[in-house]
């Protein structure tokens, strides 16, 4: 069974832009969480779908959103990029959410010039 | 505010020792519970998943969980290099079952 696939997987923008980054689940799992993980530090969650509803949120800003596709295929974007917002994104799927086991991807870094 | 509590580290242990990792947890409603690994620079990989009061082996790894004391441990037996690595604890709280993670320990095997 495929993994969790997120792409890209190196991305470098300015100060100001937005980006989309995507992930595509395991086969059957309905559940995708997103992660921020700067240097030294543990998992910041961003937020988890389920069925294309967004069902948990962290505390982050607005320009931080998402959204899930009928296939439970995943984006999310960051708007107006801030130089703190580089950093290792990761998707995380599971059949149902969180009393299930999470699966990661292997990550997009984000660099911010 | 559900919290996850782990020791930083850095953890060091000799090559083939029991290496003992703990996380302690807030919410006693708190039904689910995970340990992962990570390797620097790479994404977090499950090793174990544990929901009742107990033990549970798989290979070199044993899960325990204590819902009583609110904790839950991970054993490494014959401790190897490629152990080295930070271990998360991920435990889920509330109706929405949001997983809640450690800031993980950072485990050192010296050869």
């Amino acid at each position: 069974k495929a993994g969790v696939t997120q792409t890209p997987r190196y991305l470098i923008k300015t100060r100001g832009q937005q980006v989309t980054l995507s992930c595509s689940p395991i086969s059957g799992h309905r559940s995708v969480s997103w992660y921020q993980q700067t240097p030294g530090q543990g998992l910041q969650f961003l937020f988890e779908y389920f069925s294309e509803t967004q069902r948990n949120k962290g505390n982050f800003p607005g320009r931080f959103s998402g959204r899930q596709f009928s296939n439970s295929r995943s984006e999310m974007n960051v708007s107006t990029l801030e130089l703190g917002d580089s950093a290792l994104y990761l998707c995380a799927s599971s059949l149902a959410g969180g009393r299930n086991e999470q699966f990661f991807g292997p990550g997009t870094r984000l660099t911010v010039l | 505010q559900k919290e996850v509590e782990q020791n930083s580290g850095p953890l060091s242990v000799p090559e083939g020792a029991i290496a003992s990792l703990n996380c302690t947890y807030s919410d006693r409603g708190s039904q689910s519970f995970f340990w992962y690994r990570q390797y620097s620079g790479k994404s977090p990989e499950l090793i174990m998943s544990i929901y009742s009061n107990g033990d549970k082996e798989d290979g070199r790894f044993t899960a325990q969980l204590n819902k009583a004391s609110q904790y839950v441990s991970l054993l490494i037996r014959d401790s190897q290099p490629s152990d080295s690595a930070t271990y998360l604890c991920a435990v889920n709280v509330g109706s929405n079952y949001q997983l809640i993670w450690g800031a993980g320990t950072k485990l050192i095997i010296k050869p």
